[in-house]
């Protein structure tokens, strides 16, 4: 089954403190996978994809296919990222490239 | 603003009642997704369209649910004979054709029915 798992509802940390938002997945193909973010009041954007390899606002995120993760890391978070984060993918292959999503992980930066 | 826009943005309706939500994507994207979050969820996939034609539909989507978009540019999303399980916000994403390009959202538009 297609399937995309954040653990964590919610996750608390500090400002300057490390952040990692974990995200595993099951497919049976190659996925293409996505961190999608939503600020307060704001819609769905893209924040990144592990095949741009790059990282956005500080975030990066390594597709490991041998344990199907797909975590988001921040070495240093900032006030401003708190927000919901949604961790999706979709099949390098499929014709439609609907996108599989996780529940979300909200992020609280406290000050 | 050249974003995806839906209308309305929140509706109230009674149970049994129908209902019809638009979706104006970018407008040079040929494709357009509908999805549906309940509190708590990501999104889940309802419809895709690339130009007119709905290439997939979710098995979610029940024969109450009717996705149109006739001149491949707008769509709508109609939901017949409504129930409480249907409350959610419905999400509409469009983007160009190829592989993997980047969906972008609009609003969404909440649906409570009562």
């Amino acid at each position: 089954a297609q399937r995309v798992t954040q653990p964590e509802k919610l996750l608390s940390v500090f400002k300057g403190a490390p952040v990692e938002l974990k995200c595993n997945y099951s497919y049976s193909g190659s996925p293409e996978l996505f961190w999608y973010v939503q600020y307060s009041r704001q819609r769905l954007q893209l924040l990144l994809r592990h095949i741009s390899r790059e990282s956005i606002k500080g975030f990066t995120a390594d597709l490991n296919k041998g344990e199907t993760s797909f975590h988001l890391k921040k070495p240093f978070a900032q006030e401003e990222d708190s927000a919901m984060y949604y961790c999706a993918l979709t099949g390098l292959r499929d014709s439609n490239y609907q996108l599989i999503w996780g529940a979300g992980t909200k992020l609280i930066i406290k000050p | 603003d050249t974003g995806v826009s839906q209308n309305p943005r929140h509706k109230i309706t009674k149970r049994g009642q129908n209902v019809t939500f638009r979706c104006d994507p970018i407008s040079e994207h040929n494709r357009l997704y509908w999805y549906r979050q309940t509190l708590g969820q990501g999104p889940e996939f309802l419809t895709y369209f690339q130009n007119e034609a709905q290439l997939e539909k979710s098995r979610l989507l029940s024969d109450r649910f009717s996705a149109e978009r006739p001149k491949g540019s707008f769509s709508t999303l109609e939901i017949q004979r409504t129930e409480q399980g249907d409350s959610a916000m419905y999400l509409c994403a469009s983007s160009r054709r190829g592989p993997n390009n980047e969906q972008f959202f609009g609003p969404g538009t909440r649906l409570t029915v009562l």
